[in-house]
């Protein structure tokens, strides 16, 4: 089964700064999904980035990117220019790209989350 | 575009009762929706997958007898909790996505609904 690890309850920042939340994951895999997920304070779920597993080059959408390790199976997201807005928690997640819809009705698998604070 | 919607956002029942919550894809056709369920300053955890017209496929250890799932259409699935307890006070939230027709089948989430229980 696959597990993803977020090591780190929470973080801080000052703003402007920048800052990179861990997140590793464990799977047998060669073909599936990483996503990094906002929550705010109101809930809402946000998607921040996404990554393909097949795909070398790191995401990046606009001051978020990601890191992604395949053979150590890391998943890192850089959060630069840090903004107040920006505090919230983060969740990373992984979904199997398995199956003959491409995935579309495998389940995400969530990490514990990381909560950041941004520092005026 | 791809907007999901939940109802109520809030809900507060008494023990015993039963309470319903909808789950609507305003502006697609959701092939698959999801259900989760999150514990204060905890992580989503999966609860079901439906898929339209189908049984809801529910995760090891969720009641299926407690946690109705009907997804009856295209753009609406409901989870019903039969005969509330506080202990299934949460924040549930759905989710829903439209299938392989569009790049990374991304699931798109609801704003989630308090459910507190007397």
């Amino acid at each position: 089964a696959q597990t993803v690890t977020q090591s780190q309850p929470e973080m801080s920042v000052q703003e402007a700064e920048t800052v990179t939340l861990s997140c590793t994951y464990d799977t047998s895999e060669s073909d599936y999904y990483l996503f990094w997920y906002k929550q705010p304070p109101s809930r809402q779920m946000i998607l921040v980035i996404r990554q393909e597993a097949y795909k070398q080059q790191n995401a990046t959408e606009n001051r978020f990117s990601v890191n992604f390790q395949k053979a150590a199976k890391s998943f890192s997201l850089k959060i630069s220019d840090s903004q107040l807005g920006d505090a919230a928690m983060y969740f990373c997640a992984y979904r199997s790209a398995m199956g003959g819809d491409g995935g579309a009705t495998n389940k995400l698998i969530f990490g514990t989350g990381t909560l950041l604070a941004v520092q005026p | 575009g791809a907007v999901v919607s939940q109802h109520p956002s809030w809900v507060i029942c008494k023990s015993g009762t039963s309470v319903k919550i909808e789950c609507r894809s305003l502006d697609f056709q959701a092939t698959t929706m999801f259900w989760y369920r999150q514990f204060p300053k905890q992580s989503l955890m999966l609860m079901a997958t439906s898929n339209e017209g189908s049984k809801a496929t529910y995760e090891q250890g969720v009641e299926k007898d407690k946690f109705l799932i009907n997804h009856a259409s295209l753009t609406l699935s409901t989870l019903t909790v039969t005969s509330a307890h506080p202990e299934d006070s949460s924040f549930y939230i759905c989710s829903a996505t439209r299938g392989r027709l569009v790049p990374y089948n991304e699931q798109f989430f609801g704003p989630g609904t308090r459910l507190t229980v007397l």
